[in-house]
């Protein structure tokens, strides 16, 4: 079965720093993806960033980096620069296979002024 | 462009009546899927359409929840006799592509989620 697990709670960060949210997965099927998603109080999923199991490099998109240890099955999502808008509750989710989408149980991140 | 909507964004209802929650997803996307978000969770996979067709309702908790997609856009979860156990965030999401096809093109974006309480 197709699992993902968020071992932090909660994390607080300064304003302006860098900040690295966990995320290790565990899959028996070679091809999968990786995806970090957002979701403020509003309530809305936002999506971040994706990585597939196959890609050579590490994914970024603006402040975000994926940081992909293949063999240790981790995907840990890295965001510099934090701002006091990152506030807010993030996913990591995989799929692979011909399985849904598998979600972990989130990160509440606060960024303090 | 416009992104997937969902409504309404509240739903309030007692014990036992029936529901029906929307989804239109964004133009162009052949692929829609519905969520399920308790308090504190991570969403879980109820249902997912490719076209009009639901290729994987694994996740439907029982018989009083079914969807539909007649026309390969638009969707609708249909929730009977209702239970307090029901409520939670409902979320709908859309691909361009379908899961284990193309990568990145299978990317889910979210709805804002209806809000189901039942009282």
């Amino acid at each position: 079965a197709q699992k993902i697990t968020q071992t932090q709670p909660g994390m607080f960060v300064q304003e302006k720093e860098a900040v690295t949210l966990d995320c290790t997965y565990d899959t028996s099927d070679p091809s999968y993806g990786l995806f970090w998603y957002k979701q403020p109080s509003s309530g809305e999923m936002i999506f971040l960033i994706y990585q597939g199991s196959y890609d050579q490099q590490n994914a970024t998109e603006g402040r975000y980096s994926l940081n992909f240890q293949k063999a240790r099955k981790s995907a840990n999502l890295v965001i510099s620069a934090s701002q006091l808008g990152d506030s807010a509750m993030y996913f990591c989710a995989m799929r692979a296979g011909n399985t849904p989408l598998v979600f972990g149980k989130g990160t509440r991140l606060s960024v303090i002024a | 462009g416009a992104g997937v909507s969902q409504t309404p964004s509240n739903k309030v209802t007692e014990k036992g009546k029936y529901v029906e929650l929307r989804c239109d997803p964004i133009s162009g996307h052949t692929a829609l899927y519905w969520y399920r978000q308790s308090l504190g969770q991570g969403p879980e996979f109820l249902i997912y359409f490719q076209g009009t067709g639901a290729a994987d309702d694994s996740g439907l908790p029982n018989d009083r929840f079914f969807a539909v997609r007649p026309e390969g856009s638009v969707s609708t979860l249909k929730i009977q006799r209702t239970e307090r156990g029901d409520s939670a965030v409902y979320l709908c999401a859309s691909s361009l592509a379908r899961p284990g096809l193309a990568g990145y093109q299978e990317t889910q974006y979210f709805g804002p989620g209806t809000r189901l309480l039942v009282l």
